[in-house]
């Protein structure tokens, strides 16, 4: 069973500039979140999608951030225009959904992001 | 609110020695408490949680932790430490009372293991 995937694995791009993320879940998961570790510091929520809803988005910064997830499958997050204070760690998540087991978030390896 | 504390950034443990890495956690309700690992240029991997139940709990690669809920800690431990152990590890706590899924992580404590 493949895992997590995210796309791409690195991006540097210039302050101003728009960046779009990439989250493949695990197949058949139907929750998806984003989070996003800043300048080393704690890993932060972003938001939680539930197929295609937004359950949660109490964690998204501003409203230069836009997270979809057309058709409950694939998700993406736009960062329009970027700051530099946007560098950082971009992690997705998926979860089965609700119960003991379906219960854990399993972590994708991450896009590292770099704005100049 | 909730929040994870992990007052340790790094760990240094010698190999075949047992570890400890320390969490502590607060919620407003009942938690369900994470560890996860982070190997050098990999992804956050899913170590062990605590749902309800036993309060030992044992993961992958020998890891364990016990939740003590009165003095609210989660704290993940091995018998006897490798050095391919060496790597970052987060505490994550999710708060019952709250009904959101959101995981709240703790800043992550490096663990070094001198062969």
């Amino acid at each position: 069973e493949a895992g997590v995937t995210q796309f791409p694995s690195h991006s540097v791009i210039e302050k101003g500039q728009t960046v779009t993320l990439r989250c493949d879940p695990i197949s058949g998961h139907d929750n998806l979140y984003w989070y996003r570790r800043v300048m080393g510091k704690e890993i932060k929520f972003l938001l939680h999608f539930v197929k295609e809803s937004k359950q949660d988005e109490s964690g998204m910064p501003n409203n230069r951030f836009l997270a979809e997830r057309t058709g409950g499958t694939y998700s993406t997050l736009k960062v329009q225009p970027a700051e530099l204070e946007d560098s950082g760690v971009y992690f997705c998540a998926s979860s089965l959904g609700t119960g003991v087991v379906q219960e854990t978030q399993y972590f994708g390896p991450g896009t590292r992001l770099l704005v100049l | 609110a909730q929040s994870v504390a992990q007052p340790e950034d790094q760990v240094n443990v010698a190999e075949g020695n047992p570890l400890t890495v320390k969490c502590t956690y607060s919620v407003s309700g009942n938690p369900y408490l994470f560890w996860y690992v982070q190997y050098p240029n990999r992804g956050l991997q899913f170590l062990l949680k605590y749902i309800t139940g036993d309060n030992l709990v044992k993961g992958s690669y020998g890891f364990e932790a016990e939740f003590n809920k009165s003095q609210t800690s989660f704290h993940l431990k091995k018998p006897s430490a490798l050095v391919s152990d060496s790597a970052l590890y987060f505490c994550a706590v999710r708060d019952m009372g709250t009904g959101r899924r959101a995981l709240t992580f703790g800043s992550g404590t490096r663990l070094q293991v001198q062969p």
